[in-house]
């Protein structure tokens, strides 16, 4: 089936760790984003990208890495220096263009332990 | 980036028309207007986009008011799967065409 992949669904992080979250796609979009939303609140954007082997910085990139070192994936990793990093993240998929309609995966719930 | 203001909540009872305001007063010329819905715990899912004309799809219907600063989205006859939080976004007119959410509205259908 086409669409958007990520994984886990579900993970816990200890304190100090790294941990890097999935989103693999087979709908050929250009542009990959992901995004953070905490409980109650709307969604902000982390990094994104619009071809492979370059990437964006977005509102609150800080403590998080990214690669697009293939069209079809961009996993996002949450680093040690991000201090709450608990929260559910989402990722997405487009052609390239502002007229394009953005696809959203189902999204991985991040909790520290 | 221009900003989106939404009511914070609505009710609505099922099976009756509901109408979601938007209001977007900084909106630039090429701007186009998008709609998401989001259902706990998944991602947002696209409901409807328009530049200028109205647009009708099988979801739902999108009035843009003839200056552009303001929109509404309409769903025709509530259901309590549209329970959601609709958020109403300006796409990027820069070649990223991030999208920029803002709070939304969250949506309670009542039977």
């Amino acid at each position: 089936d086409g669409g958007i992949t990520q994984s886990p669904k579900y993970l816990f992080r200890k304190e100090g760790q790294n941990v890097t979250l999935s989103c693999e796609q087979n709908l050929n979009h250009d542009a990959m984003y992901w995004y953070r939303q905490d409980p109650g609140q709307g969604l902000r954007l982390i990094y994104y990208s619009q071809i492979v082997n370059d990437f964006q910085k977005g509102d609150i990139a800080e403590g998080y890495s990214v690669s697009r070192e293939k069209k079809e994936s961009f996993p996002l990793t949450v680093t040690s220096a991000q201090k709450n990093p608990t929260a559910f993240y989402l990722c997405a998929t487009s052609l390239a263009g502002f007229r394009n309609t953005i696809y959203f995966g189902e999204g991985s719930w991040l909790t520290v332990v | 980036d221009a900003k989106t203001t939404q009511p914070n909540s609505m009710e609505s009872n099922e099976e009756e028309p509901v109408h979601l305001p938007c209001n977007h007063s900084t909106i630039s010329g090429t701007d186009y207007i998008h709609w998401y819905r989001q259902l706990p715990s998944q991602g947002p899912e696209y409901v409807i986009h328009g530049l200028t004309s109205n647009v009708n799809n099988r979801m739902a219907s999108l009035a843009i008011a003839e200056d552009r600063k303001s929109s509404t989205l309409i769903l025709h006859r509530a259901t309590l799967r549209d329970a959601a939080v609709y958020y109403c976004i300006l796409r990027d007119r820069s070649n990223t065409g991030k999208l920029i959410f803002g709070q939304g509205t969250t949506l309670q259908v009542k039977p």
